[in-house]
């Protein structure tokens, strides 16, 4: 059974912090992951994906991905209130071609 | 752009009725596409994954005769809930991958509330 694991929070940073969110996930041969936003009622939206170890940038958003330790992250720079929501971390794995997904990360930053 | 459609957005309907949701991929060729369900405050469930001119695949314990899947196109995908009840309330919610790449781009998703 693969599973992506994550931590349901709620995370809570000041306005203007570095949130930090982490996702480990159980199958080493993973070789894609995703990071989706979800606002509470809505449908979720990609963030941003990764495939190479290391870091990988976008505007304040930076996915961090070590594959030996089988864990990506998501560093949120200059948190702002409009990015509290659930972040949802995916891997490609399932056998349909499908996105394994974790549980969520329900950020809140304060004003 | 990578823009997934919906249709309807919210629903209400009778229990014991049929209720169609429509995903449109608007700007790309979707081989493949997801459905998803989410009740309040869970995770997204997957439902089945859908793809183009063939049977959709269901994950254990949806009831393929209860969901019905159709992916006519590479720009459309259906999902039917045949005889909907109560506990089928939920947010359902399409996803849709361009041809050849992994990336998942979701649809506003279908409130689907049944009386």
């Amino acid at each position: 059974q693969k599973e992506v694991e994550q931590n349901s929070g709620p995370l809570s940073v000041p306005e203007g912090a570095i949130a930090s969110l982490n996702c480990t996930y159980s199958d080493r041969g993973s070789q894609s992951f995703f990071w989706y936003r979800q606002y509470s009622g809505k449908s979720p939206e990609l963030i941003m994906f990764i495939y190479s170890n290391g870091d990988k940038e976008d505007g304040r958003f930076t996915a961090q991905l070590n594959k030996a330790s089988q864990y990506v992250s998501l560093l949120i720079r200059d948190s702002q209130p409009s990015d509290s929501a659930t972040y949802l971390c995916a891997v490609y794995g399932g056998s349909q071609g499908n996105l394994i997904f974790g549980k969520g990360t329900k950020l809140s930053v304060k004003p | 752009g990578a823009v997934v459609s919906q249709h309807p957005s919210r629903v209400i309907c009778k229990s014991g009725t049929s209720v169609k949701i429509e995903c449109r991929s608007l700007d790309f060729q979707a081989t493949t596409m997801f459905w998803y369900r989410q009740f309040p405050k869970q995770s997204l469930m997957l439902m089945a994954t859908s793809n183009e001119g063939s049977k959709a695949t269901y994950e254990q314990g949806v009831e393929k005769d209860k969901f019905l899947i159709n992916h006519a196109s590479l720009t459309l995908s259906t999902l039917t809930v045949t005889s909907a009840h109560p506990e089928d309330s939920s947010f359902y919610i399409c996803s849709a991958s361009r041809t050849g790449t992994k990336t998942q781009y979701f649809g506003p998703g279908t409130r689907l509330l049944v009386l």
